[in-house]
């Protein structure tokens, strides 16, 4: 069965500070993931998705099937960041999106 | 910009009643889904739903839970005797394409919902 894995339920850095956010997945077929992230009295939305090796807000993740991990960094946090960072995993068939259980990120000055 | 709106944002109910959690997605997507969020846990994956049909569910979604779209904007999810576990919010989402690839799930801001 899918799984995604978030160890950290809080992650709290220094403004300026490097940002990595840990996410491993367990997924027998060829995997699909995701970051989604959800501000202060915001609505969950996507931040970046693996396919496009993308940077959004300064903010990566590389797709690391060896270790099968996902992990998002970002080299300078900004105090905008804080939020709630969840990590997802896209199944298909069924067409589900699996979240893990996110990680808190408190920037503080 | 379109959102995906929900109603009602609180909604408060007994132990045993049925329960209608109503969703508008936007306008041209195609693909429908219900998540679930105990307080504290995480994001729970209950049902996608694509050409009037379940795509897939949770094993969460037992036979208490169904979901319908009525007509061509609303998605609604029902709970037919609602559990105290029930207690949730519950996020509606959609999406244009497919969750996964170049998919991406815009969600509603959810309904919570208590049992007592």
């Amino acid at each position: 069965a899918q799984r995604v894995t978030q160890p950290e339920k809080l992650l709290s850095v220094f403004k300026g500070a490097p940002v990595e956010l840990k996410c491993n997945y367990s997924y027998s077929g060829s995997p699909e993931l995701f970051w989604y992230v959800q501000y202060s009295r915001q609505r969950l939305q996507l931040l970046l998705r693996h396919i496009s090796r993308e940077s959004i807000k300064g903010f990566t993740a590389d797709l690391n099937k060896g270790e099968t991990s996902f992990h998002l960094k970002k080299p300078f946090a900004q105090e905008e960041d804080s939020a709630m960072y969840y990590c997802a995993l896209f199944t298909g068939g069924g067409n589900k999106l699996t979240f893990g259980t996110g990680t808190q990120l408190k920037v503080e000055l | 910009e379109p959102e995906v709106t929900q109603t009602p944002s609180h909604q408060v109910t007994q132990m045993g009643q049925e329960v209608i959690l109503r969703c508008v997605p936007i306008s041209n997507h195609l693909y429908f889904y219900w998540y679930r969020q105990i307080l504290g846990q995480k994001v729970e994956f209950l049902v996608s739903f694509y050409n009037n049909e379940i795509s897939e569910k949770s094993e969460i979604f037992d036979d208490q839970f169904s979901v319908e779209r009525p007509d061509g904007s609303n998605f609604t999810l029902k709970i037919r005797s609602t559990k105290l576990e029930d207690s949730a919010m519950y996020f509606c989402a959609s999406s244009v394409t497919s969750a996964g690839s170049a998919g991406e799930l815009f969600f509603g801001e959810g309904s919570r919902l208590t049992v007592l």
